[in-house]
């Protein structure tokens, strides 16, 4: 089955740090741009970051830049975003996606 | 920072046509993409370079692009189809990427 699967989330406090992985299966990803969504509560969809297939290409939100890191390793078919100093605005669920292939994604809670 | 902008709702009657728009200064040389998403459920391609249809998406979801303004038509809207739309594409440089705020679509 084709799918991939995010973890890494949970409760942080603010300026607290946490990374995210996001690990495929039932294909390859290193033939794929990467990127990196998230949802916050009630609201839509915001492109995060994206990473071409050899990583050597990043693109990130200008909120997120210089704070997330987004970098993959195609020997273990898996994107990583690491996030840092982290603010009460970055609250969401954060799914990793090819074009069509989507995770179930994970949340991402910054909080006191 | 560049913006894709789509109506925030959009209804129409089981069976008639809905269209959701989306519009931006940098689609007459960038493609769109159209998701779907259920509550609680993860976004689902069903549009892609601005016309394409993939594998497994019914032949009554349609896109177009022209100018400044792509569109996403639902004909023969079923009540299965009620789900918010987002259009995505790029900003002129092809590398900052950006989805439009959603579209909910009511089939009532």
């Amino acid at each position: 089955e084709v799918q991939l699967v995010e973890s890494g989330g949970g409760l942080v406090q603010p300026g607290g740090s946490l990374r995210l992985s996001c690990a495929a299966s039932g294909f390859t990803l290193s033939n794929n741009l990467m990127k990196w969504v998230r949802q916050a509560p009630g609201k839509g969809l915001e492109w995060v970051a994206n990473i071409n297939q050899d990583g050597s290409e990043k693109y990130y939100l200008d909120s997120v830049k210089g704070r997330f890191t987004i970098f993959r390793d195609n020997t273990k078919n898996s994107v990583y975003l690491q996030m840092n100093s982290l603010r009460a605005e970055d609250t969401a669920v954060y799914f990793c996606a090819t074009l069509a292939i989507w995770g179930q994604g994970t949340l991402v809670t910054v909080s006191s | 920072s560049y913006e894709v902008t789509q109506p925030p709702s959009v209804s129409v009657s089981p069976g008639h046509t809905a269209t959701i728009t989306c519009s931006g200064d940098a689609l007459p040389k960038k493609y769109v993409y159209w998701y779907q998403q259920k509550s609680g459920q993860a976004p689902v391609l069903v549009i892609y370079e601005d016309s394409k249809r993939p594998t497994g998406i019914p032949e009554r979801f349609s896109g177009s692009s022209s100018g400044t303004m792509a569109t996403l038509t639902v004909s023969g809207a079923q009540v299965d189809d009620e789900a918010d739309y987002y259009c995505y594409s790029a900003d002129s440089s092809g590398n900052y990427w950006v989805f439009g705020g959603g579209t909910k679509l009511s089939v009532l």
